[in-house]
């Protein structure tokens, strides 16, 4: 079993809907991010949270907002979902006592935004 | 802003020869260097965390080094195959108070049989 699942894999929505993506791991991670990817881009990070309490926005967290259920549960909402929020979502997981701390990726979630 | 770049962002390499490709990034305030394998419709995957200047990492046909003063990383594939066909992404962590590791554009490599 994967150790960091994201649900839904694939997502279409029309402009204005609201949608949550939702990333849960069984790594025992406090550390969790979302990131988007675009063509040509790199990896940006949307949110990140280091523990349940703790909650931070990364370079472009306009349009999205989070919330950390459980150590285990990050999940991130569009709350007026727009055609450039069309992108591929990838959550991960880290931990700060590992050497480096590497991070570790779910298998993404495709959205399509109408 | 911390600006990690990547070069070529592509590349096309023939089943069997070498190539290597770079990451560079701002020189001060380093902290690590980490090289990511992201392959089609899969998740990316740690290849290589790195830390001190001059170091050396080698996973199979694949090794990495690191330089710290002059601020780039070289990643090296010998031999190249057709399952080392995938996007090579490297990212370094911002240290303002929590970490946050920014993302190069990627190297996206075709090994052509």
């Amino acid at each position: 079993d994967a150790d960091v699942t994201q649900t839904p894999r694939n997502r279409i929505t029309k402009t204005g809907k609201r949608i949550m993506l939702e990333c849960s791991q069984t790594k025992g991670h406090d550390r969790m991010y979302w990131y988007r990817q675009d063509p040509g881009l790199g990896l940006r990070l949307i949110y990140y949270s280091f523990d349940v309490k703790d909650i931070n926005k990364g370079e472009i967290s306009d349009g999205y907002s989070v919330s950390r259920q459980a150590q285990a549960k990050f999940s991130l909402s569009l709350e007026s979902a727009i055609p450039n929020q069309t992108a591929l979502y990838f959550c991960a997981t880290s931990d700060p006592r590992t050497g480096g701390e590497t991070q570790y990726f779910g298998p993404g979630t495709r959205l399509l935004v109408l | 802003i911390l600006n990690v770049e990547q070069s070529p962002q592509s590349l096309h390499v023939q089943e069997g020869d070498s190539t290597n490709f770079t990451c560079s990034f701002p020189s001060s305030n380093f902290y690590a260097l980490h090289w990511y394998r992201w392959e089609t419709a899969k998740s990316p995957e740690a290849l290589f965390v790195m830390t001190l200047n001059g170091d050396e990492k080698k996973k199979g046909r694949i090794s990495a080094t690191l330089n710290t003063k002059e601020g780039y990383s070289y990643l090296y594939i010998k031999g190249s195959q057709p399952e080392d066909s995938a996007t090579y992404l490297c990212a370094s962590p911002i240290i303002q108070g929590a970490q946050k590791l920014v993302f190069g554009q990627g190297t996206r490599l075709t090994i052509n049989p």
